[in-house]
């Protein structure tokens, strides 16, 4: 069955300073990526996704994700974070060929001025 | 593009009252999903429609859980007793229908409390 772990629970950066955040999945195939983030008070918004081809997708907001089949991972990076990017960041893994997607427990980012 | 409506945007509600949380998914989008969020579980899904069908109903923790779709821009949730434990943010998604591919968009979320 598929799963998706994101190791970092919390992480804090300095404003301006890089990012990337953690997340590694399980599947036996390869799945559809994608990279949530949530503000406080609001839903889940899209900033990216991976299906198939170049495996360096770029985002919304100057974010990018690079998918690496032999690490199973798909991490997020940003190369200077502004405090508007304090939010909680969610991975998930969509089975193809079903509507099912697996989230990650989250990242909760704290951008420090 | 208004994006996925959920109404109410908080509820709080006794223990053993209904509670009926609705969804208006985006135009054009075929499926839809019910989704809870908490703090010790995540996000997990409850129930998904397909052409307002609903297609797994897996997720939905007990009876006391029913979702229906009407029709193509309207689906409630309803909880009837509700309990404390039910208490959560639930959230609505909509994606177009292709296989597996289309990113999920969601509501702004119904925050149930449940005293």
């Amino acid at each position: 069955a598929q799963s998706v772990t994101q190791p970092d629970i919390h992480i804090t950066v300095s404003e301006g300073a890089s990012l990337e955040l953690r997340c590694n999945y399980s599947y036996g195939a390869t799945p559809y990526l994608f990279w949530y983030v949530q503000s406080p008070g609001q839903g889940l918004q899209l900033l990216l996704k991976y299906f198939s081809g170049d495996t360096l997708v770029q985002g919304i907001k100057g974010f990018e994700a690079e998918f690496k089949r032999s690490q199973s991972s798909f991490n997020l990076r940003k190369p200077s974070v502004h405090w508007s990017d304090a939010a909680e960041y969610f991975c998930a893994v969509g089975a193809r060929g079903t509507y099912k997607y697996i989230f990650g427990t989250g990242t909760r980012l704290k951008v420090l001025a | 593009d208004a994006g996925v409506i959920q109404s109410p945007r908080h509820e709080v509600t006794e223990m053993g009252q209904e509670v009926t949380l609705r969804c208006k998914p985006i135009s054009g989008h075929d499926y839809l999903f019910w989704y809870r969020q908490t703090m010790m579980r995540g996000l997990e899904l409850l129930i998904y429609f397909n052409n307002n069908v609903p297609i797994d109903d897996s997720g939905m923790p007990e009876d006391r859980f029913s979702a229906k779709m009407p029709n193509a821009s309207f689906s409630t949730l309803k909880i009837q007793p509700s309990e404390p434990r039910d208490s959560a943010v639930y959230f609505c998604a909509s994606s177009l229908a292709t296989g597996g591919d289309s990113p999920l968009h969601f509501g702004n979320g119904t925050r149930l409390t449940v005293t």
